[in-house]
């Protein structure tokens, strides 16, 4: 079984600060794609990554996917409040099976 | 956003009755998936189709069922509803290309008492 672990669980930082969250796991992933979910809200795609050492960047997020194909972060530059959520990432493995990780939960503080 | 809705987006039962969770879709999306969301469990899969009449287990089925008559509508029933089964269910659909990007529904949220 496929599993995705994700560092940290929670997360709380002042407006402006920089972070990064972490997706890891010991299996390789043809894809891997991360989510942003606000409360009451179903996740909303962000990203996917599909390449070793890829690295994509959406206005001031940076999204890195690990060489190996088996690990990826998230990096925030001067986080702002509307960054605040539930940060998932999610494996896939050629359509064959999808699997997401617990998340990593954010708060920014203005 | 993708034209996903979910309905009920809230419900209240009792243990023992049966739920039906509906899933519509306008976007013409040949996969639909089924999740269920738990604090420290993130999502995890409940069943999935990839066409009309042809759906397949996921992680966490046992209780579950599903039906997909047609391709907008994706059916989530619950038999005889347990406490355990209090949670937020999501749909999702996908259009497989070249990745595999999801595209949520709203949820819903049901509690059995």
């Amino acid at each position: 079984t496929q599993l995705l672990e994700q560092s940290p669980q929670f997360l709380s930082i002042q407006e402006g600060e920089n972070l990064t969250v972490y997706c890891n796991s010991s299996s390789v992933f043809s894809s891997l794609q991360w989510y942003r979910q606000e409360p009451g809200e179903g996740p909303v795609l962000l990203v996917t990554v599909v390449t070793g050492g890829e690295v994509k960047k959406l206005k001031r997020l940076t999204f890195q996917f690990g060489d190996a194909r088996k690990d990826s972060s998230l990096h925030i530059t001067a986080a702002q409040p509307g960054d605040t959520g539930l940060y998932l990432c999610a494996g896939d493995n050629y359509g064959q099976n999808f699997v997401f990780g617990p998340g990593t939960r954010l708060s920014v503080l203005p | 956003d993708a034209g996903i809705t979910q309905s009920p987006r809230h419900k209240v039962t009792e243990t023992g009755t049966p739920v039906t969770l509906r899933c519509h879709q306008t976007e013409n999306h040949r996969y639909m998936y089924w999740y269920r969301q738990d604090p420290g469990h993130g999502l995890r899969l409940i069943h999935y189709s990839y066409g009309v009449k042809d759906t397949d287990k996921g992680e966490v089925s046992d209780g579950y069922s599903v039906s997909r008559s047609k391709t907008e509508d994706f059916l989530l029933t619950l038999e005889s509803a347990t406490s355990s089964q209090t949670s937020v269910y999501f749909c999702a659909i996908s259009e497989h290309r070249v990745t595999y990007e999801q595209y949520f529904g709203p949820g819903t949220r049901l509690t059995v008492t």
